[in-house]
């Protein structure tokens, strides 16, 4: 298989705090994993490549320093929403890279709704 | 900027009857993946094209490859209830492991 969890499922916060979202590929190595943002009713926008051992690079729009990767170890990718604001609301989902043949497995992705 | 067009955006149909979904780009993909997804869940990965005029087939889905590596479709067959979500076509570039996602296709399918 290829299983990509995330943690948590759903989270409320506060406006201004900071919220850590995890990434987790369960039984294989990634290499590299992605962090997406999904609107209601729309498709997939890419957010950021997250390598392991190095800086991850953000898309353009994206605001690096509001969302913080640490790719720590080649199973686990963090994205940390600081200062979240009612804006940030959205539908946050991982995917990670087997096996380097681009093809990407997702997580069942983090609901964060910001009050 | 690889781009790639999706089609139809909504889709609502009737149990037992047959559909086409399209995805379409300028850009030549080395790789397209179409994924599923229902609400409130990740896109699950049905199938990897790699080859120009590749088709797979998967139950009552067929993918199709255009030979040119620019174009995919999808063909369901029969459709259930259980089809429905929404479908997301996917491309890999030659310039690395980013995927450029359509628009997505969302189906209904009515018993």
């Amino acid at each position: 298989g290829a299983v990509v969890s995330q943690h948590p499922s759903w989270v409320i916060c506060k406006s201004g705090t900071s919220v850590k979202i995890e990434c987790r590929s369960l039984d294989f190595q990634a290499t590299t994993m992605f962090w997406y943002r999904q609107f209601p009713k729309q498709s997939l926008m890419l957010m950021a490549t997250s390598n392991e051992g190095s800086k991850a690079t953000y898309e353009q729009g994206v605001e690096k320093d509001k969302f913080l990767i640490n790719h720590a170890s080649l199973t686990l990718s963090t994205l940390t929403v600081t200062s979240a604001h009612p804006e940030d609301s959205s539908f946050y989902i991982c995917s990670a890279e087997r096996d380097r043949i681009y093809e990407q497995y997702f997580g069942p992705g983090t609901r964060l709704t910001v009050t | 900027t690889q781009l790639l067009e999706q089609s139809p955006q909504f889709l609502s149909i009737q149990e037992g009857e047959n559909l086409t979904v399209y995805c379409n780009s300028s850009s030549v993909f080395s790789s397209l993946q179409w994924y599923r997804q229902e609400p409130g869940e990740g896109p699950v990965l049905l199938v990897t094209v790699v080859t120009g005029g590749e088709v797979k087939k998967l139950k009552r889905l067929t993918f199709q490859f255009g030979d040119a590596r620019k174009d995919s479709s999808l063909h369901i067959t029969a459709a259930q209830p259980g089809d429905t979500g929404l479908y997301l076509c996917a491309g890999a570039g030659d310039a690395g492991n980013m995927l450029t996602f359509g628009g997505g296709t969302r189906l209904m399918v009515k018993p």
